[in-house]
C-alpha cells in the first residue's frame, strides 16, 4: 500500500499567519490518465471530514481561497495563507492513484 | 443540498454482525459512487471500500475483504455496510462518504462499539 507522510504532525498558529503542510508519498501519485489523486481533507473537532482540496490543487466548491495546494509526483503541499479560528483541526492529504486509497496520519492545527 | 445521514451509535458483542445504514439525498444516487471508511482513535482513516450505486460493483480494501460487504438500494437512496464476526479491532467510528475518490461529502459517521 501506498504510504503518505505528513509532516509536521503537529502545528501551532497565531490567526493571520500563513503555514504550510507536507505530504510526501512512498510511489509517485501520477495516474496513467495524467492526473495527479491527491486531495487535502480537514476534520474539525467532532466532526466529519471535509474535502478541500481536490486532484493536488482544485479548490473544492465553497472552500476560502486561502487554501491552496501543490506538488507532483511524490512531494504535496498544502498553504493555509492566513489562518483563521475555524482551521483548526486535523488535516489529511488522501491518495487515490494506488489501490488501495490511503491517508496520512494526519496534521493537527492548533491556534495559539 | 447534498445529505448523508448515517444511522446511530451500535454496540454489538464479540462474534456478531452488524449493519450500518447511510441514507443520502440531494444528488442523484443511482448514478453515484459510495465509499465506506473506518476511523480509529489515532487519528487513522482506513478506507474500506466503496459501492457504485448503478450496478451494485464494489471494489474492497484487500484487508476488509470477508468484513465488510457493501450494498445498496436505490429505492431509498440508500448505501449499507454489512460488518461480520466483530472483534475488538472493529470497534471504530464508521463514515460513509460519496464519490470512489473525491469523497467530497461525508456522513456525521456511526461508532460501532464492541462489547459483551
Amino acid at each position: 500500500d501506498v504510504v503518505l507522510t505528513q509532516t509536521p504532525p503537529t502545528l501551532s498558529a497565531t490567526i493571520g499567519q500563513s503555514v504550510s503542510i507536507s505530504c510526501r508519498s512512498s510511489q509517485s501519485l501520477l495516474d496513467s490518465d495524467g492526473d495527479t489523486y491527491l486531495n487535502w481533507l480537514l476534520q474539525r473537532p467532532g466532526q466529519s471530514p471535509q474535502l478541500l482540496i481536490y486532484s493536488v490543487s482544485n479548490l473544492e466548491s465553497g472552500v476560502p481561497n486561502r487554501f491552496s495546494g501543490s506538488g507532483s509526483e511524490t512531494d504535496f503541499t498544502l498553504k493555509i495563507s492566513g489562518v483563521e479560528a475555524e482551521d483548526l483541526g486535523v488535516y489529511y492529504c488522501m491518495q487515490a492513484t494506488h489501490a488501495p486509497l490511503t491517508f496520512g496520519s494526519g496534521t493537527k492545527l492548533e491556534i495559539k | 443540498q447534498v445529505k448523508l445521514l448515517q444511522s446511530g451509535a451500535e454496540l454489538v458483542k464479540p462474534g456478531a454482525s452488524v449493519k450500518l445504514s447511510c441514507k443520502t439525498s440531494g444528488f442523484t444516487f443511482s448514478t453515484s459512487y459510495m465509499s465506506w471508511l473506518k476511523q480509529v482513535p489515532g487519528p487513522s482513516i482506513e478506507w474500506i471500500g466503496w459501492i457504485y450505486a448503478g450496478d451494485g460493483g464494489t471494489n474492497y480494501n484487500q484487508k476488509f475483504k470477508g468484513k465488510a460487504t457493501l450494498t445498496v438500494d436505490k429505492s431509498s437512496s440508500t448505501a449499507y455496510m454489512d460488518l461480520s464476526s466483530l472483534t475488538s479491532e472493529d470497534a471504530a467510528v464508521y463514515f460513509c462518504a460519496r464519490g470512489g475518490w473525491e469523497l467530497d461529502y461525508w456522513g456525521q459517521g456511526v461508532m460501532v462499539t464492541v462489547s459483551s
